[in-house]
């Protein structure tokens, strides 16, 4: 249980177009979703926390109007790259966070990633 | 403030040696937890292990050992006989109980564990 998929795996775009990256909590219901992101050999960084219903909570630094967090519903959260550009190239990790079923409030579970390249 | 220090960049070992990767976190809280993950060159992250504040007992998981020590504020992570398939970068990271950030993950830098055949 506590499976976390994310869609697309990878993409590649071309500069000034939107990338959307779905995050789905399959087995359990997700209420708080995190979006990281992490750059060539560099560590996790938090870019925002999003609660069901409610508006996302950015990471000093991080563009809210760059990138779009919608989290619908219990199992759905999307990451919306608008109008990308290769800065933006880089590995987006999305995990899950649940208190039902047994599933600890503490524990994070963690999508498999999406790879961005934007050329 | 929360931090977690991951002093060792990169560690490169022959098949069967033992290594330790360090961990080394800051926190106020008295409740918190600590992880471990591992992300193979796929990228996905693997769970190992999580650790709270108030279980001091090292586990031991197969090759796979944790030796948490509040008194020194670490969480070193041993691997035994250690195999080329263990090659992959590690990462510890601590969650708090409390505060605004509640249950957020902090990161170390992580560790790059490459083991020769």
């Amino acid at each position: 249980g506590a499976v976390v998929s994310q869609h697309p795996s990878w993409v590649i775009c071309k500069s000034g177009t939107s990338v959307k990256i779905e995050c789905r909590s399959l087995d359990f219901q997700a209420t708080t979703m995190f979006w990281y992101r992490q750059f060539p050999k560099q560590s996790l960084m938090l870019m925002a926390t999003s609660n069901e219903g409610s508006k996302a909570t950015y990471e000093q630094g991080v563009e809210k109007d760059k990138f779009l967090i919608n989290h619908a519903s219990l199992t759905l959260s999307t990451l919306t790259v608008t109008s990308a550009h290769p800065e933006d190239s880089s590995f987006y990790i999305c995990s899950a966070r649940g208190g039902d079923r047994g599933i600890s409030f503490y524990e994070q579970y963690f999508g498999p990633g999406t790879r961005l390249t934007v050329t | 403030a929360q931090k977690v220090t991951q002093a060792q960049t990169e560690i490169s070992v022959v098949e069967k040696e033992d290594v330790t990767l360090d961990c080394v976190y800051e926190t106020r809280d008295t409740t918190y937890y600590l992880f471990w993950y591992k992300q193979p060159p796929s990228g996905e992250l693997v769970f190992l292990i999580r650790r709270n504040s108030f279980d001091e007992q090292n586990e031991i998981s197969g090759r796979y050992s944790w030796n948490f020590q509040k008194s020194t504020s670490s969480f070193n992570f041993t691997i035994t006989a250690s195999q080329v398939v263990d090659s992959a970068v590690y990462f510890c990271a601590l969650s708090e109980f409390y505060g605004g950030s509640q249950g957020n993950l902090i990161f170390g830098k992580g560790t790059k564990l490459s083991v020769k055949p």
